[in-house]
């Protein structure tokens, strides 16, 4: 099974701020790379899928890069309806595994 | 708008089978495979595994010998089985549409999500 491992686990941020999260895989998933936002008690929502590209009505300030075994989500000027837990998941070969979650907050 | 509307048993006593059901609306029900996806406080998202139309299955290995998925076309609904239930398999259970290949896929729409408790 590919590993995904997700850093930092948790993070506070201010109101503006750029927000990066990383998401490392076992083996080389080339661009095979889902984000998902779930917020609190709520069902998972696609962000971005095939590394950047951002699913239809997410707002641009989240963007997805990296390629082969790591990846980065980043929000650009973080706002409060962003508290959430994020989480990755690769579909480069199954079984399709996703990263442990990274809680996102409002310092 | 696709929509995922799901269903079941929420509380079981280990070694029942749990079984739930998820309906489509919405969609071309033909075109995409459908997965089961559980969330557990210790153990975070797990992929259960995904069927298609053609009743073509791929199973996380971890589950394979207790889970067997279905699907009745002529009602757009997918089904899960997962016998011999135990503690470890207390989660909130998602139905969720991948893509039109099997396995690479992502998840864009999901059912609303069903907490399955196992508890003597």
């Amino acid at each position: 099974d590919i590993q995904m491992t997700q850093s930092p686990s948790s993070l506070s941020a201010s109101v503006g701020d750029r927000v990066t999260i990383t998401c490392r895989a076992s083996q080389d998933i080339t661009n095979y790379l889902a984000w998902y936002q779930q917020k609190p008690g709520k069902v998972p929502n696609l962000l971005i899928y095939a590394t950047s590209t951002l699913q239809s009505g997410v707002p641009s300030r989240f963007s997805g890069s990296g390629s082969g075994t790591d990846f980065t989500l980043t929000i650009s000027s973080l706002q409060p309806d962003d508290v959430a837990t994020y989480y990755c998941q690769q579909y480069n070969s199954a079984p399709l595994t996703f990263g442990g979650g990274t809680k996102v907050e409002i310092k | 708008q696709v929509q995922l509307q799901q269903w079941g048993a929420g509380l079981l006593k280990p070694a029942e089978t749990l079984s739930l059901t998820c309906a489509v609306y919405g969609e071309t029900f033909s075109a995409y495979y459908w997965s089961w996806i559980r969330q557990s406080p210790g153990k975070g998202l797990e992929w259960i595994g995904e069927i298609n139309h053609s009743e073509s299955t791929n199973y996380d290995p971890s589950l394979r010998s207790r889970v067997t998925m279905s699907i009745d076309t002529s009602k757009n609904q997918f089904s899960l089985k997962l016998n011999s239930v135990t503690a470890a398999d207390t989660a909130v259970y998602y139905c969720a549409r991948g893509g039109k290949t099997m396995v690479q896929n992502y998840f864009d729409y999901w059912g609303q999500g069903t907490l399955v408790t196992v508890s003597s």
